[in-house]
């Protein structure tokens, strides 16, 4: 069964560039989360949707990123324009509300840089 | 913001040995917690999860939850290299998942 999947894996742009990020979740999950990971943050929460509906976007840095889930198997985080800031590494993951306790499965994650 | 607290190591501890890792966290309505493991360039995998206070035990790890001193830890017995990694402490959050920085574990031969 193919876990969390994200492309692309490594994404290097330049600075002012439209980045966009995708994810496809486990099928049958009806959550599903946008994450960023920095050395100085840490494990960031951006975003989550519940049955492709954003539930909390509280944690999206700034207006240059938004994120759309237009049906179950697919998600894009977009950033417009890019910034050197913006490098991290940025993970999907998905889970099911009937897998008590939110138990999360992580996609491989998108090492972005931008120059 | 909800914070969670861990400590960011380096924490090094001989093969065989027990490593314990610990966290602390703000917010006492939380109800779940967990432990995840990230290996260097991999993604985090989720290795324990508590929501009662107490221990729990699953094969070498064991983790404990004080709830009313909001702290989590994780105790991994006959530690070994390969269990050389950061580990994120998560406190659920309604649906979504706060994470700590992170403790790096170093298990030497």
């Amino acid at each position: 069964d193919a876990g969390v999947i994200q492309s692309p894996r490594h994404e290097v742009t330049e600075m002012g560039q439209e980045v966009t990020l995708r994810c496809k979740p486990i099928s049958g999950h009806d959550y599903l989360f946008w994450y960023r990971q920095t050395m100085m943050r840490g494990l960031e929460l951006l975003i989550y949707f519940n049955n492709n509906v954003p539930i909390d976007d509280s944690g999206m840095p700034e207006d240059r990123f938004s994120a759309k889930m237009p049906n179950a198997s697919f998600s894009t985080l977009k950033i417009q324009p890019s910034e050197p800031r913006d490098s991290a590494v940025y993970f999907c993951a998905s889970s099911n509300e009937q897998g008590a306790y939110n138990e999360q499965f992580f996609g491989p994650g998108t090492r972005l840089t931008v120059l | 913001q909800k914070e969670v607290e861990q400590n960011s190591g380096p924490l090094s501890v001989p093969e065989g040995a027990i490593a314990s890792l610990n966290c602390t966290y703000s917010d006492r309505v939380s109800q779940s917690f967990f432990w995840y493991r990230q290996y260097s360039g991999k993604s985090p995998e989720l290795i324990m999860s508590i929501y009662s206070n107490g221990d729990k035990e699953d094969g070498r790890f064991t983790a404990q939850l004080n709830k009313a001193s909001q702290y989590v830890s994780l105790l991994i017995r006959d530690s070994q290299p390969s269990d050389s990694a950061t580990y994120l402490c998560a406190v659920r959050v309604v649906y979504a998942l706060n994470f700590g920085k992170g403790t790096s574990l170093l298990v030497t031969p």
